[in-house]
């Protein structure tokens, strides 16, 4: 069974650190990897996405690595700033019409 | 382009009633999902649409739910008869391409609260 598990499911860091989080998945076969930021209130939008060549991308204070041996994706935050609080999700596309989302991790930066 | 737009944006309804919610997505992207989240399930796919013909139903939770799309500028979401475990929020999304390196485009949501 295709699953994409996401840790942690939370996560409070104060303002100006830095943060890492995981996204363990089984799908196969493995097409591409996404993460998405979605706000309170709002509908996710896309920071990166990942095909199985590629091991690191990167958007502004977001890197996104890839370890498809592993089957493993990190989404690191450099500098947070308030704006940052957010869910985060973690998508995996196993190919045409295949999608499978992560529950996604709650991140609230403190002032 | 005003993106993927979605009405209403906040539903409240008693048991038992008709729920349709309505979407628009951006012109010229060939593919059309809905989605529900939870905090319990996260993100769902319901059905997608390609070129307003669904492909893929399998996330319908049951017959209470359908959709259509009867053309490309306009998607209806409805549940009838409704239940309090329906609310959530129902998130539509367009896209040129689906499973590939084209990102998907999501609405702003209706939430729907069923009491």
């Amino acid at each position: 069974k295709n699953q994409v598990e996401q840790s942690p499911q939370s996560l409070i860091i104060l303002e100006g650190k830095n943060c890492t989080l995981q996204c363990n998945y089984t799908v196969s076969p493995f097409s591409n990897l996404r993460w998405y930021k979605q706000d309170t209130g709002r509908g996710p939008v896309s920071l990166t996405i990942m095909t199985f060549s590629e091991n690191t991308k990167s958007n502004g204070r977001y890197t996104a690595t890839l370890d498809a041996d592993t089957k493993q994706s990190s989404l690191h935050i450099t500098a947070s700033q308030l704006s940052d609080s957010a869910s985060y999700i973690c998508v995996v596309s196993g190919g045409y019409s295949t999608l499978t989302f992560g529950k996604g991790t709650m991140l609230l930066v403190s002032p | 382009d005003a993106g993927v737009i979605q009405s209403p944006r906040h539903e409240v309804t008693e048991m038992g009633q008709e729920v349709t919610l309505r979407c628009k997505p951006i012109s010229g992207h060939d593919y059309l999902f809905w989605y529900r989240q939870t905090m319990m399930r996260g993100l769902e796919l319901l059905i997608y649409f390609n070129n307003n013909v669904p492909i893929d139903d399998s996330g319908m939770p049951e017959d209470r739910f359908s959709a259509k799309m009867p053309n490309a500028s306009f998607s209806t979401l409805k549940i009838q008869p409704s239940e309090p475990r329906d609310s959530a929020v129902y998130f539509c999304a367009s896209s040129p391409l689906v499973g590939g390196a084209d990102e998907q485009y999501f609405g702003p949501g209706t939430r729907l609260t069923v009491t």
